[in-house]
């Protein structure tokens, strides 16, 4: 059963323009949210993160919403930039202490020049 | 390079057959997990250890198993493959046991190929 659900497999968008990647999950217990960020042939790599007593983190030109009664986050990247085009990951983890991340299937990105 | 070594890169196996994929942590990190990431699937956990003992367990057959070693290095062997264990498998580490908040770093991964 997936837990963390990303619904769109790509997204395009013109170099400048904002770019939103959304996900969904279904565990009310999930307490902290992530983004990684992935290149062809390489790992991972995390991103941004937010706790669930947040609804908004920012860094830089990436930016986090979570929406706790929708069960729903978003990453919002402003400008997008070429440089952006990787699959991008939403990954949760649970109060329990348990550490392990549950993972979406990912949204692959592509930012057009 | 984000300090998480996995060996080897590429792997192409038989059905029935039995192979370890080899991961060294970033240096410092004492936890170290596995994932498995299948064609068009999210990561999905396998199994964590901490300094040489196991600490958390996901959805990983018992055709499967890892260890840590004194040197904090982890391999995970896979045995009886089949062709659906074809995958990306990842390795990650962290400083300690709880690493939510700012992530795990990533290796670049073993693909595994049955044929």
């Amino acid at each position: 059963d997936q837990q963390v659900k990303q619904n769109s497999p790509s997204l395009s968008v013109q170099e400048g323009r904002i770019s939103i990647l959304n996900c969904d999950y279904t565990n009310s217990m999930f307490d902290y949210f992530l983004w990684y960020k992935k290149y062809p042939a390489e790992g991972p790599t995390f991103l941004i993160s937010i706790s669930s007593i947040k609804d908004k983190n920012e860094d830089g030109r990436f930016t986090v919403f979570l929406n706790k009664s929708a069960k729903h986050l978003s990453l919002h990247i402003v400008p997008s930039q070429p440089g952006d085009s990787a699959v991008y990951f939403c990954a949760a983890s649970l109060q329990t202490g348990a550490n392990n991340l549950f993972f979406g299937t990912g949204t692959r990105l592509t930012v057009i020049p | 390079d984000s300090g998480v070594t996995q060996t080897p890169k590429h792997l192409i196996t038989a059905t029935g057959q039995r192979v370890t994929l080899r991961c060294s942590p970033r240096s410092g990190d004492l936890s170290v997990y596995w994932y498995q990431q299948s064609l068009d699937q999210g990561l999905q956990f396998l199994i964590q250890y901490y300094n040489g003992e196991e600490r958390a367990k996901g959805n990983i057959l018992e055709r499967f198993s890892a260890q840590q070693f004194p040197d904090l290095h982890s391999e995970l062997n896979l045995s009886s493959l089949e062709l659906g264990d074809s995958a990306l498998y990842f390795c990650a580490s962290s400083p300690n046991s709880q690493a939510v908040g700012y992530g795990y770093t990533f290796g670049s991964g073993t693909r595994l190929t049955v044929v």
